[in-house]
């Protein structure tokens, strides 16, 4: 089955903690993407990357990063410059980069809550 | 970060019944309209790409309109089943990568 998988579902962060979420696609996609959604708002983007090693920040880039060293993983790290970390992290790709307008395909999420 | 309005934000309706909803964007720079279905404790789902003024999609059921000029388009559900139970979120695309989302409408419909 080709998809989008993440994980963790559910991620506990501690004070001052960097972690990663995972996600993995099997789709053979260019670009990848992660969002974020906070209750009452739209999805929100962190960071995209339209091919390997290449990725840009979105409108709220601060306190996370990412790497893209193969073209089917895109992980996200939240770190402790991130204040306010809690919430929902939806992972997603496309099949073409930029100027294109395509759909996006994305996976299950993975919730992150503070302890 | 560009404004993109969905309306209602909820609403409830009886199986078989009819029902639409609308989402507002900025009516410069437009690029394309995305339209997604999200389902409680699933990955959301393409429905449509829109990208031309008076556009109209369908899928089944539900299909969708777009007026770039006015900056709105409208999703309709023709005779709504419990299995169409969901929030519905609509992408304004600017170009480039960027999608800008709605907050959704959430859609439950009562058997």
């Amino acid at each position: 089955d080709g998809g989008i998988t993440q994980s963790p579902k559910y991620l506990f962060r501690k004070e001052g903690q960097n972690v990663t979420l995972s996600c993995e696609q099997n789709l053979n996609h260019d670009a990848m993407y992660w969002y974020r959604q906070d209750p009452g708002q739209g999805l929100r983007l962190i960071y995209y990357s339209q091919i390997v090693n290449d990725f840009q920040k979105g409108d709220i880039a601060e306190g996370y990063s990412v790497s893209r060293e193969k073209k089917e993983s895109f992980p996200l790290t939240v770190t402790s410059a991130q204040k306010n970390p809690t919430a929902f992290y939806l992972c997603a790709s496309s099949m073409m980069p930029s100027g294109y307008r395509e759909t996006q395909y994305f996976g299950p999420g993975t919730r992150l809550l503070v302890l | 970060i560009l404004n993109v309005e969905q309306s209602p934000q909820s609403l409830h309706v009886q199986e078989g019944d009819s029902t639409n909803f609308t989402c507002s964007f900025p009516s410069s720079n437009f690029y394309a309209l995305h339209w997604y279905r999200w389902e409680t404790a699933k990955s959301p789902e393409a429905l449509f790409v829109m990208t031309l003024n008076g556009d109209e999609k369908k899928k089944g059921r539900i299909s969708a309109t777009l007026n770039t000029k006015e900056g709105y388009s409208y999703l309709y559900i023709k005779g709504s089943q419990p299995e169409d139970s969901a929030t519905y979120l609509c992408a304004f695309q600017t170009g480039a990568n960027n999608l800008f989302f709605g907050t959704g409408t959430r859609l439950t419909v009562i058997p």
